[in-house]
């Protein structure tokens, strides 16, 4: 089974501080996905990265993917209060299947 | 812009009773899937379909089952509420394999 893992689990941060989260995955793939979930809300797609080396920047949020070293990152440039929020990412398998990290909840404190 | 919507954004039910949870998809998508979110335990995969009428299990199919009569439709059933089953369902849909999944608003279940 694939095993997807994010860290940290929990982050917070100070507005105007710069953060990375990490996504380890455990079997080849070429591509992964980034979501966000505001508190009771559903999932929001952040970014999609198609191949090794793929980088994507949406305003504060720069995500890549090493699909090498089967990681990816999502970096916080300057953070501010409404990037608070849970971050997952998503790795497809064979099968049709995603499979998702735990989640990584983040505050953002001013 | 692709909708993903689920027929309830909060349901209470009794323990054994039937539960039908409904999604419809307006993108003409090939694949649909159910998934539930638990605290600790991130989402999984109950159920998906590539197909109409066509389903596969996913990691937690027990206790649940599924219907896609119709191309844009998706359905999830509890054929007999468990407590175990309060929880968060999302509903997602995707044009072909391995492509961005599109989620619903979420059901929020809770079986009393």
């Amino acid at each position: 089974e694939l095993k997807v893992e994010q860290n940290p689990l929990f982050l917070s941060m100070q507005e105007g501080k710069n953060y990375t989260i990490y996504c380890n995955y455990s079997t080849t793939s070429d591509r992964l996905y980034w979501y966000r979930q505001d508190p009771g809300k559903s999932l929001e797609s952040l970014f999609v990265l198609l191949s090794n080396g793929a980088v994507k920047q949406e305003g504060r949020l720069m995500a890549s993917l090493d699909t090498k070293a089967r990681l990816s990152t999502l970096h916080i440039t300057a953070a501010v209060h409404d990037l608070s929020a849970t971050y997952f990412c998503a790795v497809p398998n064979t099968g049709n299947q995603f499979y998702f990290g735990t989640g990584t909840s983040l505050t953002v404190i001013p | 812009d692709v909708k993903v919507t689920q027929s309830s954004r909060y349901l209470v039910k009794r323990t054994g009773e039937k539960v039908f949870l409904e999604c419809v998809q307006d993108m003409d998508h090939e694949n649909m899937f159910w998934y539930r979110q638990d605290p600790g335990l991130g989402l999984r995969l109950i159920y998906f379909s590539y197909d109409v009428k066509m389903k596969e299990k996913g990691d937690i199919p027990e206790g649940y089952s599924v219907s896609r009569e119709k191309k844009e439709r998706f359905s999830l059933i509890l054929e007999s509420a468990s407590t175990n089953q309060t929880s968060m369902y999302l509903c997602a849909s995707s044009f072909v394999a391995y492509n961005e999944q599109f989620f619903g608003p979420g059901t929020r279940l809770t079986v009393l």
